[in-house]
């Protein structure tokens, strides 16, 4: 059974940094893609990044880019959200989510989805 | 980026009906739509990809249609346990993009 379970979520004050983790079990982790969505309090789901199966090729939403870095650890099956320069719009329940490629380019759809960890962006 | 536009954005229903949701985008992206399900205090739920492929688990009085820039997501029969919000997203260019959601509520 695939899980995906995402930890580092809390508390961080505008222009802080923090870092999401994503453990992976029950697939060959580094056979697919993986990626980031995130939802904020009350609001729709927004696309944030996606890496490839080997962590080479990263994409990721205008409104994150050049402050949120994707990376993995294939030996560690674990996905990472490195997040800086926070901002209150950036609070959100971020998702991790397996793709169904190893190629970002072929990835079509976000097949399993872990129960997200809340970020507060806040003074 | 490409515009992901749902509608209706919410609709009430009675068990048993049937229920059509659409989603244009503002481009054209083949069939590299799929449609998610999201309970409330729930992670979202794959239901379609390629636009008309049913995810394995998921039932067949879900179906989608369409490509190009129209699509559509038909429930069948409304059951109870389909009270939730359905969300469209295209992957056939970075950024990804959602829908911005369709509440199915109870009439």
């Amino acid at each position: 059974e695939v899980q995906l379970l995402e930890s580092g979520g809390g508390l961080v004050q505008p222009g802080g940094s923090l870092r999401l983790s994503c453990a992976a079990s029950g697939f060959t982790f580094s056979s697919y893609a993986m990626s980031w969505v995130r939802q904020a309090p009350g609001k729709g789901l927004e696309w944030v990044s996606i890496t490839d199966g080997n962590g080479d090729k990263t994409f990721y939403a205008d409104s994150v880019k050049g402050r949120f870095t994707i990376s993995r650890d294939n030996s560690k099956n674990t996905l990472y959200l490195h997040m800086n320069s926070l901002r209150a719009e950036d609070t959100a329940v971020y998702y991790c989510a397996k793709t169904n490629s190893l190629s970002e380019q072929l990835a079509i759809n976000l097949d399993h989805w872990g129960q997200g960890a809340l970020v507060t962006v806040s003074s | 980026d490409i515009q992901m536009t749902q509608a209706p954005s919410s609709v009430s229903a009675s068990v048993g009906n049937k229920v059509t949701i659409t989603c244009r985008a503002s481009q054209g992206i083949g069939t590299w739509l799929a449609w998610y399900q999201q309970r409330p205090g729930q992670a979202p739920k794959l239901l379609i990809y390629a636009a008309s492929t049913l995810q394995s688990g998921v039932s067949s009085r879900f179906s989608g249609s369409g490509s190009g820039t129209d699509f559509t997501l038909t429930i069948s029969s409304l059951q109870p346990e389909d009270f939730a919000t359905y969300y469209c997203q295209q992957a056939n260019i970075f950024p990804w993009t959602f829908g911005q959601g369709t509440k199915v509520e109870i009439k």
